[in-house]
């Protein structure tokens, strides 16, 4: 069972806006940053959003993230076919890096 | 070109070691942390450990306390991962992962899959 909580899954049609949530505890979201990842299919995964809700260069603006409190959020507008993908969620955990369980986005 | 390249697949079996390479490219060895990071098939990503090559540092996950060992060699440039004990359970892919200075992992090796299988 992993220390960062996320849905299995999430879906969406082309176009739409889906969200992923993240649920963590004080010692790791609740006071330290939280990093998404999107790993496609045979991939290695590749960081998406760092620092609660900041893009990496060359990842689309259609990502987003944001933080409150022990929670976090990533955001994806515009879903394109191209973005099913498994989603992680990441914070530093006081000693030791921790991960969502994953989630598998599927385009409709 | 950044990267890191990792050695080939292994197949081990019940109770023998494991020892993973990761060569860094493109970039100062000294300069960043390396971490490992596994995947067993079909599950979620696990953070094992962190080396400093730099400053010959490393932190290890408790789950992972006795049984992992990381190592680093300046003369080559190369991280290893050595895992001992092995056990079915330990079957998984195992990237090595460089953490940027925004503390993203941003640089993943291809991948070693290791077999733990009698």
């Amino acid at each position: 069972q992993s220390v960062l909580t996320q849905p299995p899954s999430a879906s969406g049609t082309p176009g739409q806006r889906v969200t992923i949530s993240c649920s963590g505890s004080s010692s790791n979201i609740g006071t330290n940053y939280v990093y998404w990842y999107q790993q496609l299919p045979g991939t290695a995964p590749k960081v998406v959003i760092y620092r609660n809700d900041q893009r990496p260069s060359g990842v689309p603006d259609r990502f987003s993230g944001s933080k409150s409190g022990t929670s976090a959020s990533l955001a994806i507008s515009g879903l394109r076919s191209e973005d099913e993908a498994d989603f992680y969620c990441a914070a530093w955990d006081g000693s030791h890096w921790v991960f969502g369980g994953g989630t598998k986005l599927t385009v409709l | 070109q950044v990267q890191l390249v990792q050695s080939g697949a292994e197949v081990k079996k019940p109770g023998a070691s494991v020892k993973v390479s990761c060569r860094p490219s493109g970039y100062s060895f000294n300069s960043y942390y390396i971490h490992w990071v596994r995947q067993a098939p079909g599950h979620g990503l696990e953070w094992m450990g962190i080396i400093k090559p730099g400053a010959n540092d490393r932190t290890y996950a408790q789950k992972f306390q006795g049984r992992l060992t990381m190592t680093r060699d300046t003369s080559t440039s190369t991280v290893y991962m050595e895992l001992s004990s092995l056990r079915s359970e330990d079957t998984a892919v195992y990237y090595c992962v460089r953490e940027d200075s925004r503390n993203a992992f941003d640089i993943w090796g291809q991948g070693t899959m290791v077999t733990v299988s009698s």
